[in-house]
C-alpha cells in the first residue's frame, strides 16, 4: 500500500493568517483528494487534484479559500487562507490506488484561535 | 442528495457480545468502503465492498453490501476492548473518480 506523509502533523494558528499543508506520496498516483474533519464530526471533501490540471472543488468549498497545487505525480498541498476559527479541523490527503482502495495520510490538526 | 446515514452513532458494548452498525446510503453506488479511526488518528481502510451481496471477514469484523437495499452492515462478533474506536462507512460516487461521501460516525465503546 501507499505510504503518504503529511506536513505539518499540527499547528495553531492566528486568524488572518494562511497555512500551507503538504502532502508526499511514496509512489505516482493520479488523483489526489483533500479532506476536511471538523471537531467531532465526519469526514468532507474539499477537491479532487490531478495532477496537471486545475483541481475541481465540491460544493461549499473555493479555489480562493483553499488553493491547491498538484506539481507532481507524488506530491500536493493545500493551502487554507484567511482563516477563522471555524477552520479548526483535521485536513487530510487521501489516494485511489488502482479501481478500490482508498488511502488516507496522517492527518494535520489545525487549530486557529 | 447524496446522503449516508449511520446508525447508531453511539454503540456501548460489553466485551463477548455480537451486535451490528448499519449504514444506509443513498445512490446506487457499487463501492462501499468501512474505515476505523482510533482518537487523535487518521482512517484505517477496513473493508472495501465490490458488489451486490459482497461479505468480508477480518477477524471479528464482517462486511456485508446490499445494493438493491443500499444497505451495508459491519458486524462485530465477540467484541473485545482493542475494537474501541469509530466506525465510518463511506460511499463512492463520481465514476471513476472514486470521490467518498461518509457517514456519521459510530463511536464504538467496548466495556470489559
Amino acid at each position: 500500500s501507499a505510504v503518504i506523509s503529511q506536513k505539518p502533523s499540527r499547528d495553531i494558528c492566528q486568524r488572518g493568517t494562511s497555512l500551507t499543508i503538504q502532502c508526499q506520496v511514496d509512489s505516482q498516483v493520479t488523483m489526489m483528494f483533500w479532506y476536511r474533519q471538523q471537531p467531532g464530526q465526519s469526514l468532507t471533501l474539499i477537491a479532487t487534484a490531478n495532477q496537471g490540471s486545475e483541481a475541481t472543488y465540491e460544493s461549499g468549498f473555493v479555489i480562493d479559500k483553499f488553493p491547491i497545487s498538484r506539481p507532481n505525480l507524488t506530491f500536493s498541498t493545500l493551502t487554507v487562507s484567511n482563516m477563522s476559527p471555524e477552520d479548526s479541523s483535521i485536513y487530510l490527503c487521501s489516494l485511489r490506488q488502482g479501481r478500490e482502495t482508498q488511502y488516507f495520510g496522517p492527518g494535520t490538526r489545525l487549530l486557529v484561535l | 442528495e447524496l446522503k449516508v446515514e449511520q446508525n447508531p452513532l453511539f454503540l456501548s458494548m460489553q466485551e463477548g457480545k455480537n451486535y451490528t452498525i448499519y449504514c444506509n446510503y443513498s445512490t446506487t453506488s457499487d463501492r462501499l468502503y468501512w474505515y476505523r479511526q482510533d482518537p487523535g488518528k487518521s482512517l484505517e481502510s477496513l473493508f472495501v465492498l465490490l458488489s451486490n451481496g459482497a461479505v468480508k471477514q477480518e477477524g471479528r469484523l464482517m462486511a456485508s453490501l446490499d445494493t438493491k437495499a443500499r444497505l451495508s452492515t459491519l458486524h462485530i462478533t465477540a467484541a473485545v476492548h482493542d475494537l474501541s474506536a469509530t466506525y465510518f462507512c463511506a460511499e463512492a460516487y463520481g465514476g471513476a473518480t472514486n470521490k467518498l461521501i461518509f457517514g456519521t460516525g459510530t463511536l464504538l465503546a467496548v466495556q470489559p
